[in-house]
């Protein structure tokens, strides 16, 4: 069955390391891949966007990687800081709907001072 | 420029009862997506609306259904309301970029 797994625990990071968070999808074709910032209560918010023939993306602190091979997508912020602190979502756009953006269920990320 | 408007914030209906709940997209954008997303899990995909037509549909019920306006608005109504449609359920439009604009979401409680 088509699966995309987000780590499922909080990840508790101190101020200034670097976060990494992992996408993993099974049986999907995505033609790209985007990563979306969600505050709680509030709509997720657009961060990055992948395309399958990319390997990297950076945008100011934020950096994403896509490995089609290993179907699994790494999204990282460095020097973190406590206003990082959200959940983040992975989501896909497979070839095979084209409308339907799935997504993943979410990685808690914390960052204490 | 205004974002993705969502209305009402929250809402309470009763099992059986019917909800609309309203989305307009962000300016210059005519494809609007609705999406469910209970507590602690990811969005669900409703369905989406082009040139006021359902363009694609995820696993939903025909309880579901929506319209969308000329002025690219858009609407979702549920019927027969399920203790389990409680949820926040987001608008989203589409931008040129690829990435989805969404609103601040309905919190809907069914009791």
């Amino acid at each position: 069955s088509q699966k995309i797994e987000q780590n499922s625990e909080a990840l508790n990071i101190q101020e200034g390391k670097t976060a990494t968070l992992t996408c993993n999808y099974t049986n999907y074709s995505p033609a790209y891949l985007q990563w979306y910032r969600q505050d709680p209560g509030r709509g997720p918010v657009f961060l990055l966007l992948i395309r399958e023939n990319e390997k990297e993306k950076r945008k100011e602190r934020l950096k994403v990687t896509f490995d089609t091979t290993l179907k699994q997508s790494l999204f990282h912020i460095t020097a973190s800081q406590p206003a990082d602190s959200a959940t983040y979502l992975c989501a896909l756009y497979p070839y095979s709907s084209a409308s339907k953006i799935i997504f993943g269920s979410g990685t808690r990320l914390s960052i204490r001072p | 420029d205004a974002g993705v408007t969502q209305s009402p914030t929250h809402l309470i209906k009763t099992r059986g009862q019917q909800v609309t709940l309203r989305c307009s997209p962000k300016s210059g954008h005519d494809t609007v997506s609705w999406y469910q997303q209970a507590l602690g899990q990811g969005p669900q995909f409703i369905f989406q609306y082009y040139e006021e037509e359902e363009r694609q549909r995820g696993n939903f019920p025909d309880r579901f259904s929506g319209h969308q306006f000329p002025n690219y608005s858009s609407e979702l109504n549920v019927n027969a309301l399920l203790l389990g449609d409680s949820a926040l359920y987001l608008c989203a439009s589409t931008s040129l970029a690829g990435g989805l604009y969404f609103g601040p979401g309905t919190r809907l409680t069914v009791t």
